[in-house]
Formats: structure tokens, sequence, C-alpha cells
């Protein structure tokens, strides 16, 4: 069975640094791209960063390019998402989902709720 | 940055109703399309990809046709459980792009 489970969100100040974790299993996780998705409380789905499985491709959305640094280890079957310089409005629930080619979202994890505020 | 258009936003309906949602893409992405089911504090769910491909498990009531800048996923008769948010999504370039979403009512 595929699972995907996100980790490390909490509250933050602004302008503070998190990282996020995504731990997969149930396929062969460095044959396959993820990408990070977040959605802000009553807000819409937005894509935030995209790893390709043999990391040699990393892309991210304008707001977070910068601040935001996308990696993986396919030896302990994990995606990060580091997040620096943190602003109010990054705060939201992160997705962390399985992103290929021809299936953008096929598994996604449960989501981990990061909060900006002082 | 290609801008994914959703219409109606909000669209109200019964129990056996076929239902019909739009996505415009701000220039052409091909097939390349994928519509999600998301419930409130739920992780979407993956419906359809590359325009009318069905997920594995989806069930046949929902269907999905369009290339190059419109798409439509259509709901042939409206079950309970799928009163929720749909979103498209263009995985034609990078970066990705959602719709702003359309809220199934009852």
């Amino acid at each position: 069975e595929v699972q995907v489970a996100e980790s490390g969100g909490g509250l933050v100040q602004p302008g503070g640094s998190l990282r996020l974790s995504c731990a997969a299993s149930g396929f062969t996780f460095s044959s396959h791209s993820m990408s990070w998705v977040r959605q802000a409380p009553g807000k819409g789905l937005e894509w935030v960063a995209y790893m390709k499985q043999d990391g040699n491709e990393k892309y991210y959305v304008d707001s977070v390019e910068g601040r935001f640094t996308i990696s993986r280890d396919n030896a302990k079957n994990s995606v990060y998402l580091q997040m620096n310089n943190l602003r109010a409005e990054d705060t939201a629930v992160y997705y962390c989902a399985r992103d290929d080619y021809n299936k953008p979202g096929d598994y996604w994890g449960q989501g981990t709720l990061v909060t900006v505020s002082s | 940055d290609i801008q994914m258009t959703q219409s109606p936003s909000t669209l109200s309906a019964f129990v056996g109703d076929r239902v019909t949602i739009t996505c415009r893409a701000s220039q052409s992405i091909s097939i390349w399309l994928a519509w999600y089911q998301q419930k409130p504090g739920k992780a979407p769910k993956f419906l359809i990809y590359k325009a009318s491909s069905l997920e594995s498990g989806v069930p046949s009531r929902f269907s999905g046709s369009g290339s190059g800048t419109e798409f439509t996923l259509t709901i042939s008769s409206l079950q309970p459980e799928d009163f929720a948010t749909y979103y498209c999504q263009q995985h034609n370039t990078f970066p990705r792009t959602f719709g702003q979403g359309t809220k199934v009512e009852i």
C-alpha cells in the first residue's frame, strides 16, 4: 500500500525557518518525482515545489523562489522542504504528493500545518 | 505562467443530476490536465489525468474531456459522496498551476 506522510509543521515567527519532511512507502521512491503543494486556510491549492526522481531538476513557484529549497534522500525514501525567511502568507497546510509526468498527484499525504505568526 | 480558470465557482445540484465543470487554460496545454476532488479537512483525491484518463478505483460516473485550452469534468449522476470541491491542474509546464476550485453543493 502506498503511503505518504508529512511532518515538521508548527508555529514559527515571521522571518523564521522550518523544515518539512515527507516519508514515503509502498513504492520505489527513487523512480518517482515528488512535489509539495500548499493550501492556505479557506483557500485553494497552490503548487510550491517539484523535484525529479534523480534530483537533477527542481522547480519552484515564484513566491517561494530563493526562500524554499526542496531536497530528497532516496536512501531514506524521503523528500524535504526547507523554508527560510517565512512570511505570514506562507501559512498553510503543506502536502507532499507523488508527481510524475503522466500523473501529477496520484498519492498525497495528510498534510502538515505551518503557521507563521508573531 | 499558465493561468487556469474554472467555472462555475459554486454549483448547486441534486442527487442524480448530471454535472459539468469547465476549466480553461490561458494557453494550450495539449492534454496535460488533471482533476482532483477535495473534501473538507482532507487531502485532494486524484480523479483524472491526461484530460480524460480515469484513475484506477475512481467511479465511472466521472469523466473528463478536452484538449488545448478548454476542458470539462462531468459527473454523470451525482451521488451524495460527490459533494466536494473540485480542482483542475495543468501538468504541461512548470510552475504547475491549479484552478481556483469549484464547490459542488447540495
